[in-house]
């Protein structure tokens, strides 16, 4: 069956540190891919999609690309705040789309001032 | 507008017991799916219905069962608990069954004793 694999946590980062979370992936057919992000105290949240091999989801300054070739989709930032502190789930769903998101463990990211 | 809601916020049971949880979807959203969350891990998907009909369900026993109504809201059932049910149970509403652009309620915190 579908799989999501990403990076144990937990990242600890100073903040305007670089970030990169780690997720691959193993799926029938052509998946879309997601990162949702929870933060402290709320529910899961959409952070960003893609669809199709080759795009590449951003929100927030948050980037992940679609790579089929090496089945993944790692979540990068640029520079962290210490707001991004949060649980970051990556997910994906099938090509038929009623079977719901399989998601992986997820990170627990930690930005220190 | 209201996000999805989702009720009672916790709940204890007793081994063997049985449990209501309720979830009722953004305006306009008529798929409803329902994810188990075990503490350190990530959701895992138990079922989705859309327009009052199942439309998947995950690898969960014949203990667990839903439903929605008319009016989209949806009820999840869970028979004869056991202590590994404990868990967050998340309910997830969109437009259409649909699996990536879900929108996550707070969840209902279940521990059974």
């Amino acid at each position: 069956g579908d799989s999501v694999t990403q990076m144990e946590g937990p990242v600890t980062l100073s903040e305007e540190a670089f970030l990169t979370i780690n997720c691959t992936y193993t799926a029938t057919g052509y998946p879309s891919l997601f990162w949702y992000v929870q933060y402290p105290g709320e529910g899961l949240q959409l952070l960003l999609k893609a669809t199709k091999a080759d795009d590449k989801g951003s929100n927030k300054g948050f980037e992940a690309t679609y790579r089929k070739e090496t089945t993944s989709f790692h979540l990068e930032k640029g520079s962290v705040q210490v707001s991004d502190s949060a649980v970051y789930f990556c997910a994906l769903s099938g090509g038929g789309g009623a079977d719901g998101l399989t998601f992986g463990k997820g990170t627990h990211l930690i930005i220190q001032p | 507008d209201a996000g999805v809601t989702q009720s009672p916020t916790h709940l204890i049971k007793t081994r063997g017991q049985h449990v209501t949880l309720r979830c009722s979807p953004i305006s306009g959203h008529k798929s409803v799916s329902w994810y188990q969350q075990v503490l350190g891990q990530g959701p895992q998907f138990i079922f989705q219905y859309y327009e009052k009909e199942e439309r998947g369900r995950g690898n969960f026993p014949d203990r667990f069962s839903a439903r929605q109504f008319p009016n989209y809201s949806s009820e999840l059932n869970v028979n004869a608990l056991l202590l590994g049910d404990s868990a967050l149970y998340l309910c997830a509403s969109s437009f259409q069954p649909q699996a990536g652009e879900q929108y996550f309620g707070p969840g209902t915190r279940l521990t059974v004793t």
